[in-house]
């Protein structure tokens, strides 16, 4: 079975731009959420999304968003890059999104912001 | 404010030695996971543990849920090499119904060989 998939693995922007991330989650796999981790702050809970609807929503600025298709893939999209953007975003799969669900993460995305 | 603390926040120590990793909060969670996370990789996860008091052993590592449900710990029994890399606990918090997982601020473990 493939694991989660992030496209691109590495990306270079400079700050007034945006950017979107890809996420294939694993075959069966409703359950896309998607999360920063920079060294200062940790890995932080950006948005969760189940059937195309996001569920739950951390707290980053509204220049975060994000969708989900009808196959479950994802996409997250940041406008207006700041310097402090610059992070791992990760994406994980599972098949629902609870306390005893297991989520499945993928090698994530690296940001630099120029 | 980080709901979970980690500590120590860096552990060095020779391969062979035991270790304990601790996973603080003030706040009571559904369930409390511990990941590890390599260089270049995501996290992976490693147990989950549900009910206050619960241990549950995973060969050489044993994990720990406060009975209060507030903590956590991860002790590692003669550490090798392979266990090198970040250890993450994370909790969900139940807030009306909107679930989110936390993460801990981690641990950087490396067993020197």
């Amino acid at each position: 079975k493939a694991g989660v998939t992030q496209t691109p693995r590495y990306l270079i922007k400079t700050r007034g731009q945006q950017v979107t991330l890809s996420c294939s989650p694993i075959s069966g796999h409703r359950s896309v959420s998607w999360y920063q981790q920079t060294p200062g702050q940790g890995l932080q809970f950006l948005f969760e999304y189940f059937s195309e609807t996001q569920r739950n929503k951390g707290n980053f600025p509204g220049r975060f968003s994000g969708r989900q298709f009808s196959n479950s893939r994802s996409e997250m999209n940041v406008s207006t890059l700041e310097l402090g953007d610059s992070a791992l975003y990760l994406c994980a799969s599972s098949l629902a999104y609870g306390p005893t669900d297991t989520q499945y993460f993928g090698p994530g995305t690296r940001l630099t912001v120029l | 404010t980080q709901l979970l603390e980690q500590s120590p926040q860096f552990l060095s120590i020779q391969e062979g030695e035991n270790l304990t990793v601790y996973c603080n909060s003030s706040s009571v969670f559904s369930s409390l996971q511990w990941y590890r996370q390599e260089p270049g990789e995501g996290p992976v996860l490693l147990v989950t543990v549900v009910t206050g008091g619960e241990v549950k052993k995973l060969k050489r590592l044993t994990f720990q849920f406060g009975d209060a449900r507030k903590d956590s710990s991860l002790h590692i029994t003669a550490a090798q090499p392979g266990d090198t890399g970040l250890y993450l606990c994370a909790g969900f918090i139940s807030n009306f119904g909107n679930e989110k997982l936390t993460f801990g601020t981690g641990t950087r473990l490396t067993i020197i060989p």
